[in-house]
């Protein structure tokens, strides 16, 4: 069974920074592009990230170019979302997705002065 | 940015019936386009992929249709589960986008 559990969210201060991880299991996780995405509160969803499966190619959405980096660790089986410069709009719930199928339970950003 | 447009914004519906959902692309995504599911604090849950492959498990009474820049989802005969926010998405072309969504709810 595929699993794929978040933390790191919390609360923080505009201007500040939140490292993000999922820890993958039940699947072979360095076969899959893996991908962060988030919900702000009531709103619709949002892709914020995709990463290849060896970490050679990655991609942002133009609102969070130069304040988020993602990265994993085929090692560890594990995905990381590094986040500067939060501002209040990216107050949301970040889910960790695997391909566009599985998708975590997600961890809840506030980013609140 | 491909502009995904869904409609309607809520459907009502009663249980057993059958309920079509819209959703339209600014441009051509060909047939990479999904589905989802999403209930009351959950996950977004893939119904579809591929603009008309089922997930795992999901059943038989979802069914999608389409290709280039018109899809449609129809479930045939509505369950109580199925009453949720449904959202479609194409993965053609980087940043991945989501429609805005369509509420289906009890008549």
């Amino acid at each position: 069974e595929v699993q794929l559990v978040e933390s790191g969210g919390g609360v923080v201060q505009p201007g500040g920074s939140l490292r993000l991880s999922c820890a993958a299991s039940g699947f072979t996780f360095r076969n899959y592009w893996m991908s962060w995405a988030r919900q702000a509160p009531g709103k619709g969803l949002e892709w914020v990230a995709l990463i290849k499966q060896d970490g050679s190619q990655k991609y942002y959405v133009d609102s969070v170019k130069g304040r988020f980096a993602i990265s994993r660790d085929n090692a560890k089986n594990s995905l990381s979302l590094q986040m500067d410069s939060l501002r209040v709009d990216d107050t949301a719930v970040y889910y960790c997705v695997r391909g566009p199928g599985d998708w975590g339970q997600g961890t809840l950003v506030t980013v609140s002065s | 940015e491909i502009e995904m447009t869904q409609s309607p914004a809520t459907l009502s519906v009663s249980p057993g019936e059958r309920a079509t959902l819209s959703c339209g692309a600014s441009q051509n995504v060909s047939d990479k386009l999904a589905w989802y599911q999403q209930r009351p604090g959950r996950a977004p849950r893939l119904l579809l992929y591929g603009a008309s492959t089922r997930a795992k498990g999901i059943p038989a009474r979802f069914s999608g249709s389409g290709s280039g820049t018109e899809f449609t989802l129809t479930i045939s005969s509505l369950q109580s589960e199925d009453f949720a926010v449904h959202y479609c998405q194409q993965y053609n072309n980087w940043p991945y986008t989501f429609g805005q969504g369509t509420k289906v709810e009890i008549k």
